[in-house]
């Protein structure tokens, strides 16, 4: 069992939808990153978040400690948000990251 | 964006060749770490480094060293290169370790004939 899940996995929504990812994880973490990855491109951070919610533009991160769970949310989607997003939780114990396996967001004209 | 440099972008080597993958930054940050990115696994660490001539093994180290001579540079050797070590690699850096942003590069997709 992984670390951090992921879900759904693969994810298609029509222009404008609203758009919510989901990520668990059972080892203890000291903050959960949320990532960005467009096919065939590097990867860009998104958010870093320990406690609360954070936003910007278009995208929400929230995360609750207690269940161990963070979600990312999309408004008012647009096709160049079509990407694979990778939450990763960062080891309090060790210097590395826990990263999810990813969810591929398509997102139609 | 975080000055984060990957060389080279694309390489084809074949099997038992050595190949070295480079990580160069301008940020100065104390951790740089190697993932390798497959389909159905997410990114794994290969090895990480917390200093100059300080490294460690992740979960997928055996094939794979590191050197780290000066904080800017992060080196990745494939002793002998195998068909299973095809992968895309990534590096990355952080200031410090946990609850610190993580800055990646481009990437270096490497293929093993």
């Amino acid at each position: 069992k992984n670390e951090v899940e992921q879900s759904p996995q693969n994810l298609t929504a029509q222009e404008g939808e609203f758009i919510t990812i989901n990520c668990s994880y059972s080892v203890g973490i000291s903050a959960l990153h949320w990532l960005q990855q467009h096919p065939g491109g590097g990867i860009v951070s998104l958010f870093m978040l320990s406690s609360g919610k954070k936003k910007h533009g278009r995208l929400i991160a929230t995360i609750n400690i207690q269940e161990k769970h963070s979600s990312l949310h999309i408004t008012a989607s647009h096709p160049r948000d079509s990407a694979v997003y990778i939450c990763a939780g960062a080891s309090n114990t060790g210097n590395q990251f826990y990263f999810g396996t990813g969810t591929s967001l398509t997102v139609i004209p | 964006d975080a000055g984060i440099t990957q060389s080279p972008r694309h390489k084809v080597t074949e099997t038992g060749t050595p190949v070295t993958l480079r990580c160069h930054q301008t940020e100065n940050h104390r951790y740089m770490y190697w993932y390798r990115q497959d389909p159905g696994h997410g990114l794994r660490l290969i090895h990480y480094s917390y200093g100059v001539k300080d490294t460690d093994k992740g979960e997928v180290s055996d094939g794979y060293s590191v050197s780290r001579s000066k904080t800017e540079d992060f080196l990745l050797t494939l002793e002998s290169a195998t068909s299973s070590q095809t992968s895309v690699y990534f590096c990355a850096i952080s200031e410090e370790r946990g609850n610190t942003e993580a800055f990646f590069g481009q990437g270096t997709r490497l293929t093993v004939v």
